[in-house]
């Protein structure tokens, strides 16, 4: 079984739409992060968590929003969906200075 | 200009050629990252090095650190190496333990 899992793995949406993305692990980390790909773009970090009462604004939370309900889910959520938030979607654990990630979950807005 | 920097951003090979990828990065850092991602989108780490020089079965890092370069080699490679390459850096002092990440470099390995 997969260590970091993220549901669902692909989502078209429409503008204006309200969307969660989940993210649980069994790797025990306390570290959670959530990252957005686009091509041709490094990662770039949305939110991370240090545990369940530590959330931090990472460089382009900007229309988004997290939970951490528990040490094992981090989830992200798109209050109003909008096309240049179409986008691969990543969470990943750390343990020290190492990162695991997620499968990845493709997201598109109409 | 980007804090890491990798060369080439595409790379196109043929099967059994060495193969090398370069990572420059501009702050002082704690450890050097380089990861995998294949065309179904997974990422996994390869190596994390601070310096000097980690081998994996056909694959070498390396880490110059008064130079802040870091290479990624691959030896004899083969179709199933195509796939995006991408160097991170942990900034040194960071105790968020944030990364730092390159655009990524693009591998095709022809038959």
């Amino acid at each position: 079984d997969a260590d970091v899992t993220q549901t669902p793995r692909n989502r078209i949406t429409k503008t204006g739409k309200r969307i969660m993305l989940e993210c649980s692990q069994t790797k025990g980390h306390d570290r959670m992060y959530w990252y957005r790909q686009d091509p041709g773009l490094g990662l770039r970090l949305i939110y991370y968590s240090f545990d369940v009462k530590d959330i931090n604004k990472g460089e382009i939370s900007d229309g988004y929003s997290v939970s951490r309900q528990a040490q094992a889910k981090f989830s992200l959520s798109l209050e109003s969906a909008i096309p240049n938030q179409t986008a691969l979607y990543f969470c990943a654990t750390a343990r020290y200075n190492e990162q695991f990630f997620g499968p990845g979950t493709r997201l598109t807005v109409l | 200009k980007n804090e890491v920097e990798q060369s080439p951003q595409n790379l196109t090979a043929q099967e059994g050629e060495f193969i090398t990828i370069n990572c420059s990065y501009s702050v002082g850092i704690s450890a050097l990252h380089w990861l995998q991602q294949h065309p179904g989108g997974g990422i996994v780490s390869l190596f994390m090095l601070s310096s000097g020089k980690k081998k994996h079965g056909r694959l070498i890092a390396t880490i110059n650190i008064q130079e802040k370069h870091s290479s990624l080699h691959i030896t004899a490679s083969h179709p199933r190496d195509s796939a995006v390459y991408i160097c991170a850096v942990t900034p040194r002092g960071n105790s968020n333990y944030q990364l730092i990440w390159g655009a990524g470099t693009k591998l095709i390995i022809k038959p």
